[in-house]
């Protein structure tokens, strides 16, 4: 298994471009979700999906679009990009919550920069 | 709503010294309290979890106890390594909700 991929890396946009973050997840999770890491803020959460075709906002969702056609794919749109969205972005997979609790996997991170 | 709150760092021990982070949590119902540790240049990755009032949960040296009559889930680690410098996460979950919430992150450096 190769848990929780994230691509790009790295990325520098100016401000204004559009870029897509992409995420991918081969433990066959239902949840996953996307986060922003701040100094200081620790993890936001942007959005979220419990399934495929299902998608709801998170805390901080203002200018960031997902979609989930597939149970393995969640990826995340900047439609403008803005120097306030420079951040390190994680993705996260995990199966259903329940009263066992559920343990999320992460992803390596895509750190942004808009300039 | 739902929130976790723990100590803010930086927090800087010399090796072997006892460590404890703290953790409160506020819940309308019986969430499930996890660790999660951030290496440098990583994601998260679970530490521990408990489920329910009492429970322990252990890993790596690591502990903590879900209290819920203090509403606390502190982490405790006996004798600290220079490689437990990270970044701790204290986070929770409700079993009727679709979301984890994380505390802000504690950062952790050990000195030789």
């Amino acid at each position: 298994n190769a848990g929780v991929t994230q691509t790009p890396k790295f990325q520098v946009l100016k401000t204004g471009q559009s870029m897509t973050l992409q995420c991918a997840q081969d433990m066959n999770h239902e949840y996953m979700s996307w986060y922003r890491q701040d100094p200081g803020m620790g993890l936001r959460l942007i959005h979220y999906s419990v399934g495929a075709g299902i998608t709801d906002q998170g805390e901080v969702p203002n200018g960031y679009n997902v979609s989930r056609s597939t149970t393995e794919d969640f990826p995340l749109r900047l439609l403008s990009a803005a120097p306030s969205q420079t951040s390190v972005y994680f993705c996260a997979s995990s199966y259903s919550p329940g009263s066992s609790g559920y343990e999320q996997y992460f992803g390596p991170g895509t750190r942004l920069t808009v300039t | 709503g739902n929130s976790v709150t723990q100590m803010e760092g930086p927090v800087t021990l010399s090796e072997e010294a006892f460590l404890t982070i703290n953790c409160t949590y506020t819940a309308t119902g019986y969430p499930s309290l996890f660790w999660y540790v951030q290496y440098p240049g990583e994601g998260l990755q679970l530490l521990l979890k408990a489920t329910k009032a009492d429970d322990k949960g252990s890993n790596k040296g690591f502990e903590a106890t879900y209290r819920k009559e203090t509403t606390s889930f502190h982490l405790e680690k006996g004798s600290v390594q220079v490689s437990d410098s990270a970044v701790y996460f204290c986070a929770l979950s409700e079993s009727s909700a679709s979301k984890i919430i994380f505390g802000s992150g504690t950062r952790l450096s050990i000195r030789p």
